[in-house]
């Protein structure tokens, strides 16, 4: 089936570790995101990717990491850098074009720093 | 950049009358816009997109959002609320860099 896969969906840390979340899709789309949720709030744009090899920093980069050398995968790196990581993570996948459409997200990946 | 706004942080009705989540855009250029609908520990599904045409733009299970340049709104509706759809809901605008930013989402409560 068609869609994006995030792992681990549950993830524990200590604090001074740094942590990569996977996020793969087999969409074939061009443009991938990282958002943060946190409890009872919005997303907040971490980066994004427009094509391969490509990346933008969103409102909160600061002590995040990623990386884009294949089109189906965007991990994102928590770095101990991130001063309060515990969050829920959201990756999402579109079209390159923006008249494409809608995004498409998976199921997240719930990390805590203990 | 561009940016939405959901006024309401919480709608409560009752399961049978209809329902409006608000949501207001800014933007400089055409504006794409979405609305998501989120539950608990999970990740967002799409509801429905206004991209050029129509101002009322039909969605899944029901919804349906009316587009008002003047305004600057783009209002998510359904005639009939369920129980069932009771959720998190986001407005969202797509820039032409694809940056792509959510409201702070309207938390929809249906009562039996």
């Amino acid at each position: 089936d068609g869609g994006i896969t995030q792992s681990p969906k549950y993830l524990f840390r200590k604090e001074g570790q740094n942590v990569t979340l996977s996020c793969e899709q087999n969409l074939n789309h061009d443009a991938m995101y990282w958002y943060r949720q946190d409890p009872g709030q919005g997303l907040r744009l971490i980066y994004y990717s427009q094509i391969v090899n490509d990346f933008q920093k969103g409102d909160i980069a600061e002590g995040y990491s990623v990386s884009r050398e294949k089109k189906e995968s965007f991990p994102l790196t928590v770095t101990s850098a991130q001063k309060n990581p515990t969050a829920f993570y959201l990756c999402a996948s579109a079209a390159g074009d923006p008249q494409g459409g809608e995004l498409f997200f998976g199921e997240g990946s719930r990390l805590t720093v203990l | 950049a561009q940016s939405v706004a959901q006024p309401e942080d919480q709608v409560n009705v009752a399961e049978g009358n209809p329902l409006t989540v608000k949501c207001t855009y800014s933007v400089s250029g055409n504006p794409y816009l979405f609305w998501y609908v989120q539950y608990p520990n999970r990740g967002l599904q799409f509801l429905l997109k206004y991209i050029t045409g129509d101002n009322l733009v039909k969605g899944s299970y029901g919804f349906e959002a009316e587009f008002n340049k003047s305004q600057t709104s783009f209002h998510l509706k359904k005639p009939s609320a369920l129980v069932s759809d009771s959720a998190l809901y986001f407005c969202a605008v797509r820039d032409w860099n694809n940056d792509m930013r959510f409201g702070a989402g309207t938390r929809l409560t249906v009562k039996p």
